[in-house]
């Protein structure tokens, strides 16, 4: 079985730019996460997606981040502009629906200079 | 509000070992107990997880010990091996929102 997919992996950008990072979760699962890992931190939720549906986006930065999971498979996160402090690895998961167990990507890797 | 309080945060044993990492939690609502292992350069895999209804759940060698009065649980790994080495999440979740909550994870080395 396929794993969480995300690219790119690695991403070096200056500030005030922008940058996109793209999520296929696993076949089937209905939900799909973003996590903020910043480095010595434990990940932290950003958006979670039902289907193609927002469940929870309390602690997206809205007036930079943006997030879209359109036809409820594969997903975008989007920073525009970025800042020093959103260097971080982004993690996509999913589950088969809300309450199994969550399946991680390997991350993308943003160093924001 | 740091709702999961994960300690040590770092951890170094000797190949064989027992090493030991504590979580807390606050939200009692919290009914699922999730431990994480992350590689370098690696996401967070489900290693074992733990619901409160039981007091410890083993998995080879890594168990969980679970407290519900004291809200706290733990995680030991047996015979530890350097293969091991990695950094450890205790996490959470339950409640209305049901969302997962990690802890701030403890980097383990474990030398040969």
């Amino acid at each position: 079985e396929a794993g969480v997919a995300q690219s790119p992996r690695y991403k070096i950008i200056e500030k005030r730019q922008s940058v996109a990072f793209w999520c296929n979760p696993i076949s089937g699962h209905a939900t799909l996460y973003w996590y903020q890992q910043i480095l010595g931190q434990g990940p932290k939720l950003l958006i979670q997606f039902q289907n193609n549906g927002v469940v929870d986006d309390s602690q997206l930065p809205k007036d930079r981040f943006s997030a879209e999971r359109l036809k409820g498979v594969d997903s975008t996160l989007k920073i525009q502009p970025a800042k020093l402090e959103d260097s971080a690895v982004y993690l996509c998961a999913s589950s088969f629906n809300e309450g199994n167990t969550i399946y991680f990507g390997e991350g993308s890797w943003l160093t924001v200079v | 509000q740091q709702q999961v309080k994960q300690s040590p945060q770092s951890l170094i044993v000797q190949k064989g070992g027992i090493p030991i990492i504590n979580c807390a939690y606050e939200n009692t609502a919290f009914d699922y107990f999730p431990w994480y292992q992350q590689f370098p350069g690696k996401g967070p895999a489900l290693l074992i997880a733990i619901r409160p209804d039981v007091s410890e759940k083993k998995e080879g060698r890594f168990t969980i010990s679970f407290n519900k009065s004291a809200k706290q649980f733990s995680l030991h790994i047996m015979d530890s091996q350097p293969g091991d080495s990695a950094t450890y999440f205790c996490a959470a979740i339950g409640g209305s929102n049901y969302k997962l909550t990690f802890g701030k994870g403890t980097l383990l080395t474990v030398n040969p």
